[in-house]
This record gives structure tokens, sequence and C-alpha cells, in this order.
């Protein structure tokens, strides 16, 4: 089955400066590659997604990049803000329609220093 | 619109006790996701619906674990006898197969298995 690796466990940075989040997969049938953020305490939340046939996507702070034939992607956070502190949670997805299942990552605790 | 409402939110018992979690999706939504997520590891799939067929269960502890979704809407995860191991977050996911690959996931029950 697919699994997926995420790096690193944890990420410090100052407020106002990028922060990158990687994970590369295994099972190169994976088509979607969705990015959850999730609050202490509270439910994941998808922030950001890509689908196979796209090598970027974008939307306003956040961007993820796929790399198909290395089997990773990443996040990008630019101009990080103190309520950007989360985990983070990549995930693959293989199949379509009711086939769909997500693996996840293992997280990224994210600490922005005001 | 609604989102995914699981309850309890809380929940100790002792090892040995049954258990059971409740998630209601959001309406519309044809396939529910059973997720464990243990501490500082991302969710894991434990069990898929579409509408009210188990379409993979291949990740449930059969022995001791056991789901149900009655005429496709609502679910229940149960646990019976629940171990020291058992100890996670219990989280409840929906989706809508003809429509985005997204999927919402609920606020989850923290069981403490003691």
């Amino acid at each position: 089955g697919e699994n997926v690796e995420q790096h690193p466990s944890t990420l410090s940075v100052q407020e106002g400066d990028s922060a990158v989040i990687k994970c590369t997969y295994s099972d190169s049938a994976s088509n979607y590659f969705p990015w959850y953020k999730q609050e202490l305490g509270k439910r994941p939340q998808l922030i950001i997604d890509i689908r196979s046939n796209v090598g970027e996507k974008k939307d306003q702070r956040i961007a993820v990049t796929l790399n198909k034939t290395a089997k990773h992607f990443s996040l990008h956070i630019t101009e990080t803000q103190p309520e950007d502190s989360a985990v983070y949670f990549c995930a693959a997805s293989t199949g379509t329609g009711s086939a769909r299942q997500l693996t996840f990552g293992s997280g990224t605790q994210l600490t922005v220093l005001p | 619109e609604a989102g995914v409402v699981q309850s309890p939110r809380y929940k100790i018992i002792e090892k040995k006790q049954p258990v059971a979690f409740w998630c209601n999706p959001i309406s519309g939504h044809n396939t529910l996701y059973w997720y464990r997520q243990n501490l500082g590891q991302g969710p894991e799939l434990l069990i898929r619906y579409e509408n009210e067929e188990a379409v993979d269960d291949s990740q449930l502890p059969k022995d001791r674990f056991s789901a149900e979704r009655l005429k496709g809407v609502d679910s229940t995860l149960k646990i019976q006898p629940a171990e020291l191991g058992d100890s996670a977050v219990y989280l409840c996911a929906s989706a809508w197969t003809g429509g985005s690959y997204e999927q919402y996931f609920g606020p989850g029950t923290r069981l403490t298995v003691t």
C-alpha cells in the first residue's frame, strides 16, 4: 500500500519568514495530494490540495508543488504569522470517486515565533 | 452548512469495558470514514463506507472493533473490549464522491483507556 513520509517533524520560524514542509510518497498511482492543518484539540482542515495533472498551485500565502517523477510534494507558507502555528499533515490518495482513500504523513508541528 | 458531528467528545473508560462513538456526516455525503489518530501521528483509516456498505475495512481490528452505518447516514464505531493501546482520537470524516475530493473531518472523540 501507499506510504507517505513527512519532514521535518518540527519546524520553528520567525514571523514573516517562509516555511517549507516536504513529503514523499511511494505509490506512483497516487493522484491527489491534500494538506491539512490541525490546531491543538481541533479537527483537521483542508488548506490546499493538488491533483497529479498540475505541478503547482497557489492560494494567497500558501502554495503546493508536486514532482511526480521524484514522487514528492511540498507545502510552502510565505510571510508566516503566529496563527499559522499548528500541525500540518500531508496526504496522498489513489483511486477515483468512491474508491478514494487518504494515507497521511506523520505531521509537522509548525511554530511561528513572534 | 453544518459540519460533521461526533459524540462524545471525550471518553474515559477502564480496560475491558465497551465503548461506542457516534458520527453524523454532512448532509448528502455518501462516503463516511473512521480514522484513528494516535498522539503525534497522522490519521489512519479504520473503515470506509459507501452509503451503507463497508467497502474497505481491511485496517479494522475485527476481533474487538465493529462499525455500522444504518440507512447510509449516521455511523457508530464500537470497541469491545477496550485495551490500553486503544487510547487515541477517533475521527470521522465524510465526502461526496460526486464532487470535490475533499474529506471533511469531525472534531473527534478522544478516548482514554485506563
